[in-house]
């Protein structure tokens, strides 16, 4: 039940065009949803978040779609650019008191093509 | 640049050395957290301190010894690894409740031998 499932495994988009990312939960006490974006050599950097009383946000070129009812949600990345080329892990957390314990999806690797 | 700083970036380290990761934060935070991540894997979490203290430890081995020492800090002491601990090992901060976003630092990239 602490699972989130991460699809596509890895994502081949040419510049210009649109990535998705989905995400599933199961745990009902999930409260925040976190996208994380991952660089070789680097540490997973915090792109956007939502909560689940919004069903979207928007942040520049990255949106997140949020579907309570379905427990799903999505990172939508417009105007693909080589530079958004990465490993993007959906997250998920729930009410732990005085932390924020995350559990991650399995990362979709990301290769923006010319 | 990060806001977590995590030192040394690289160890090799033999299978009775004794080393220390280190991490040190200044947004604030009080919640520091240790994660293990082998290639093409998710963080996996292993320590949470809050308020210096630890409150959740995920099972870890013994042979992994974190501390808190002050609401900066954290440390992370190795002692009798084996191979397959080699992988990189992350820091993160946030604030102390839930719901709040954790800022990774770059981490450490340990190599057993």
């Amino acid at each position: 039940q602490q699972q989130v499932k991460q699809s596509p495994q890895s994502l081949i988009v040419q510049k210009g065009g649109i990535s998705i990312i989905n995400c599933a939960y199961e745990n009902t006490a999930f409260d925040y949803f976190p996208w994380y974006q991952q660089f070789p050599g680097k540490g997973p950097a915090l792109l956007i978040a939502i909560r689940p009383d919004v069903s979207e946000k928007k942040e520049g070129r990255f949106t997140i779609s949020f579907n309570k009812s379905a427990k799903q949600f999505s990172l939508h990345i417009m105007d693909s650019q080589p530079g958004d080329s990465a490993t993007y892990f959906c997250a998920a957390s729930g009410n732990t008191g005085t932390a924020s314990k995350l559990t991650f999806g399995t990362g979709t690797r990301l290769q923006v093509t010319l | 640049d990060t806001e977590v700083t995590q030192t040394p970036k690289h160890l090799v380290m033999g299978m009775t050395n004794k080393k220390s990761l280190k991490c040190e934060q200044h947004m604030g935070h009080r919640a520091m957290y240790w994660y293990k991540q082998k290639a093409k894997k998710p963080p996996e979490l292993m320590f949470v301190y809050s308020y210096e203290k630890l409150s959740i430890n995920e099972s870890v081995p013994s042979r992994f010894s974190p501390e808190c020492p002050n609401s900066s800090l954290l440390n992370l002491h190795l002692h009798a690894l084996q191979p397959e601990d080699s992988a990189l090992y992350l820091c993160a901060s946030s604030q102390a409740y839930s719901g709040q976003p954790q800022h990774f630092g770059d981490g450490t990239r340990l190599s057993i031998l």
